[in-house]
């Protein structure tokens, strides 16, 4: 079974600039989550989505950063105009949505972004 | 707000021995608690959970337990070899949040000499 795919794995832009972000989760997998990594940081949730729906984005810096799923499986995160502080690894993770009260979640290997 | 606490930013063991790993959370009372390793330029891998209402559970060499009345989980890694160098995060459910939302702690970074 192949696992989450992002791509690309390392970005480095100026600040100010836009980036996005590409998201392929395992197949078959109902629900997609965005999270963002800062170094020496546990991942932070920025938004989840459950087919092509969003199901949480109280933590998505909406001034700047957006997010869409349009047919319910990829995804693409953007971020206009990046900040110094939005450098970190931005981690996509898919989970099935079996129906109980957990779902465990794979996650793709990240995104480095660097903002100079 | 919840707030989850992994004390220990690095831990230092010598091959074959036992790691443990704390994790402390506060103004909570989740319903289960899970445990990731991470890996260098890799994305977290899930461990294991456990629910609130099992004390203890078990997966080859690691161990989990669940405290509730001290709002803790300890994780032990037993016969510790170097390949399981890595950074181990844990995680509680977000209660304010939908279904599957997780918070993560900071993360242990442990490593294992031989």
């Amino acid at each position: 079974e192949a696992g989450v795919a992002q791509s690309p794995r390392y970005k480095i832009i100026e600040k100010r600039q836009s980036v996005a972000f590409w998201c392929n989760p395992i197949s078959g997998h109902a629900t997609l989550y965005w999270y963002q990594q800062i170094l020496g940081q546990g991942p932070k949730l920025l938004i989840q989505f459950q087919n092509n729906g969003v199901v949480d984005d109280s933590q998505l810096p909406k001034d700047r950063f957006s997010a869409e799923r349009l047919k319910g499986v990829d995804s693409t995160l953007k971020i206009q105009p990046a900040k110094l502080e939005d450098s970190a690894v931005y981690l996509c993770a898919s989970s099935l949505e079996a129906g109980g009260d957990w779902d465990e979640q794979y996650f793709g290997p990240g995104t480095r972004l660097t903002v100079t | 707000s919840q707030k989850i606490e992994q004390n220990s930013e690095a831990l230092n063991i010598q091959e074959g021995k036992t790691a443990t790993l704390t994790c402390n959370y506060t103004n909570y009372s989740p319903a289960y608690l899970q445990w990731y390793r991470q890996d260098p330029g890799r994305g977290p891998v899930f461990l294991l959970l456990i629910r609130e209402n099992e004390k203890e559970k078990r997966k080859e060499r690691l161990k989990v337990t669940f405290d509730t009345t001290l709002k803790q989980s300890l994780f032990h890694i037993t016969a510790s070899q170097p390949a399981d160098s890595a950074t181990y995060l844990c995680a509680l459910e977000d209660y304010g949040g939908s279904q599957g939302n997780l918070i993560f702690g900071k993360g242990t970074k442990l490593s294992v000499k031989p």
